[in-house]
């Protein structure tokens, strides 16, 4: 069975930065590519970032580009997300994916980030 | 980048019925769409991929159907537990766009 367990989210302050982290289980990780999804309260999906299973190849939205980093551990499952210069608008929740394929095949349960001073 | 325009944004009906849910894409895709159901409080769930794919472990009553830009998600019969919203999603290339999504409530 696939597990994807995000962890890290929290309250920061505005220009701050935390590292998320999503612990995959139930299939061979480091043949997929992962992905971040997040969303605002109340609001739709945004597509976050993603990387290829090997880690060699990134891709990450405007939005986020230069203030953001996804990386991988295949020798630990694990996927993270490191986030700087925080800013309100990127309060949400945010939720990692195995990714096959550009789309989003299985989910974690998500991680609340609160960007607030 | 592609916009992904769904519509109606809400839509209201009953148990039983037929409901169709339609995605626009900016520019054509092919038939790189896929549905996500998403319930209050949870994860989106994968329905349909490649437009018309059911997801392992979907029910039959899901469907979709379409390529280039013009796209449908239908369900047959409406049950109490697809009551939800739905986005699609373009998976052609980088960066990823969803759809504003689509509430689908009681009526």
């Amino acid at each position: 069975e696939v597990q994807l367990l995000e962890s890290g989210g929290g309250l920061v302050q505005p220009g701050g930065s935390l590292r998320l982290s999503c612990a995959a289980s139930g299939f061979t990780f480091s043949t997929y590519a992962m992905s971040w999804v997040r969303q605002a309260p109340g609001k739709g999906l945004e597509w976050v970032s993603t990387i290829s299973g090997s880690g060699g190849t990134t891709y990450s939205a405007d939005s986020v580009k230069g203030r953001f980093t996804i990386s991988r551990d295949n020798s630990k499952n694990t996927l993270y997300l490191q986030m700087s210069s925080l800013r309100a608008e990127d309060t949400a929740i945010y939720y990692c994916a195995k990714t096959f394929n550009r789309k989003a095949d299985y989910w974690g349960q998500g991680t609340l980030v609160t960007v607030s001073s | 980048d592609i916009q992904m325009t769904q519509s109606p944004s809400s839509v209201s009906a009953s148990v039983g019925d037929r409901v169709t849910i339609t995605c626009r894409a900016s520019q054509d895709i092919n038939s790189w769409l896929a549905w996500y159901q998403q319930k209050p409080g949870k994860a989106p769930k994968l329905l349909i991929y490649a437009a018309s794919s059911l997801q392992s472990g979907v029910p039959s009553r899901f469907s979709g159907s379409g390529s280039g830009t013009d796209f449908t998600l239908t369900i047959s019969s409406l049950q109490p537990e697809d009551f939800a919203t739905y986005y699609c999603q373009q998976a052609n290339i980088f960066p990823i766009t969803f759809g504003q999504g689509t509430r689908l409530e009681i009526k």
